[in-house]
């Protein structure tokens, strides 16, 4: 089945934690992101790769990181979250950028 | 930076009833144009798109958008509501000029269906 597996789907931390959320997709897809949905805001776009070992800042990248060394993955990472990092996050694939893209069920991160 | 304006975070209409979820975008040039409607504690998944030709789009579920240059709209509509279209409808662009390869979505449109 094609899928975009995120994990965890929940997720509580603490301040100044570093964590890391996996994305991995089974398509073959080209293109990945990563989006936060906050209330009021919808979502925004933090990062995205065209390809292996391509990637680039989307509108909110501050405090992320993320890699893409193998097509299938996209992980994202809060070196040292807080609290304004609480937030839902999605992570998209799509074949090229603009075809439809597949979304993984989300990942609800509470910073504390 | 692209605009994508969603008129309306709550739109409520009666079953049976047209439904018309509005959005414009801000660029010159025309760039993709999606939908994409996410259900309770789901992803997103895509109602319909347009990218070139004709500028009336079918999507699925009985949705259809028209793409209007003159107005940078790309307004959602559907005939006839259905209890199951209660979601959250969000309008999305990408390829504007000076946009580099981002994607931006609208800030969202709550669908209530009253029986």
């Amino acid at each position: 089945e094609a899928q975009v597996t995120q994990n965890p789907r929940y997720l509580i931390t603490v301040t100044g934690k570093k964590l890391t959320v996996t994305c991995s997709q089974n398509m073959n897809h080209e293109y990945m992101s990563w989006y936060r949905q906050d209330p009021g805001l919808g979502l925004r776009q933090i990062y995205y790769s065209m390809n292996v070992e391509v990637t680039d800042k989307g509108d909110v990248p501050e405090g992320y990181k993320v890699s893409r060394k193998e097509k299938r993955n996209f992980p994202l990472i809060l070196e040292s979250p807080s609290p304004n990092q609480t937030s839902l996050y999605f992570c998209a694939s799509s074949l090229f950028q603009n075809t439809e893209a597949f979304f993984g069920q989300g990942t609800r991160l509470t910073v504390v | 930076a692209q605009s994508v304006t969603q008129l309306g975070s709550h739109v409520s209409v009666s079953e049976g009833a047209l439904v018309l979820l509005r959005c414009n975008y801000s660029s010159s040039v025309p760039p993709y144009l999606f939908w994409y409607v996410q259900y309770p504690n789901q992803g997103l998944q895509l109602l319909l798109k347009y990218t070139t030709g004709a500028t009336l789009v079918k999507g699925i579920n009985g949705f259809e958008a028209e793409f209007k240059k003159s107005e940078t709209s790309f307004h959602l509509t559907k005939p006839s509501a259905h209890m199951s279209d209660a979601a959250e409808y969000f309008c999305a662009v990408s390829g504007a000029p000076n946009t580099g390869n981002q994607f931006y979505f609208g800030t969202g449109t709550s669908l209530t269906v009253i029986p």
